[in-house]
């Protein structure tokens, strides 16, 4: 069975500073990773996919991951943070036998000090 | 409409009544999804319909969990016998149908049983 383990249930960041939301995860087989953005009474959105091509992803609003298959690891980094990231995330990993049936993580929940 | 709608926005029922949500995905997805997410965690799946045929429903808790999208479009997620630990938000998603990962989220139903 496939999940996916979010480390960090809340992280703090200064406006302007980087930002690392990390993500594990677990697969018998290569996986389709994805980070979605919940924002406040808010539809999730997907922010980025990797699906076996590079493995450096970048998506919207500045954000990037880096797939690591030797640490098993798809971390969502931004280098500098901006108010509006403020939002819950959440780290899926997807069965694409027949369907799409995608398994979140817990989600970190992002705060921004101005 | 432009994105996934859901109604109503907000239920409160008490425990032992009969409850339906409805979601009207974006126009030409042929495949809609159900997931339920409960305070402090990530959504999980509960169906997933290609078409008018569930493709796959091992994400329904038990037998007073059902969801109907008898034309293909509107999907009707419907609990019996509600009971307290169904108190959840419950996402509805849509996407094209085309193995993409990316599923268009609605804003949630979110239901309270007393």
């Amino acid at each position: 069975a496939q999940s996916v383990t979010q480390l960090d249930s809340h992280v703090s960041v200064s406006e302007g500073t980087p930002v690392l939301l990390r993500c594990n995860y677990s697969s018998s087989y290569s996986p389709s990773l994805f980070w979605y953005v919940q924002h406040p009474n808010k539809g999730l959105q997907l922010l980025l996919k990797y699906t076996s091509a590079a493995t450096l992803v970048k998506g919207i609003n500045g954000f990037e991951a880096e797939f690591k298959k030797s640490e098993t690891s798809f971390h969502l980094t931004k280098p500098s943070a901006h108010m509006s990231d403020a939002a819950e995330y959440f780290c899926v990993v997807s069965d694409f036998k027949g369907a799409q049936k995608l398994v979140f993580g817990q989600g970190t929940r992002l705060t921004i000090n101005p | 409409g432009a994105g996934v709608s859901q109604t109503p926005s907000n239920k409160v029922t008490e425990k032992g009544k009969y409850v339906e949500l409805r979601c009207d995905p974006i126009s030409g997805h042929t495949a809609l999804y159900w997931y339920r997410q409960s305070l402090g965690q990530g959504p999980e799946f509960l169906i997933y319909f290609q078409g008018t045929g569930a493709a796959d429903d091992s994400g329904l808790p038990n037998d007073r969990f059902f969801a109907v999208r008898p034309e293909g479009s509107v999907s009707t997620l419907k609990i019996q016998r509600t009971e307290r630990g169904d108190s959840a938000v419950y996402l509805c998603a849509s996407s094209s149908g085309l193995n993409t990962g990316e599923l268009f989220f609605g804003e949630g139903s979110r239901l309270t049983v007393l």
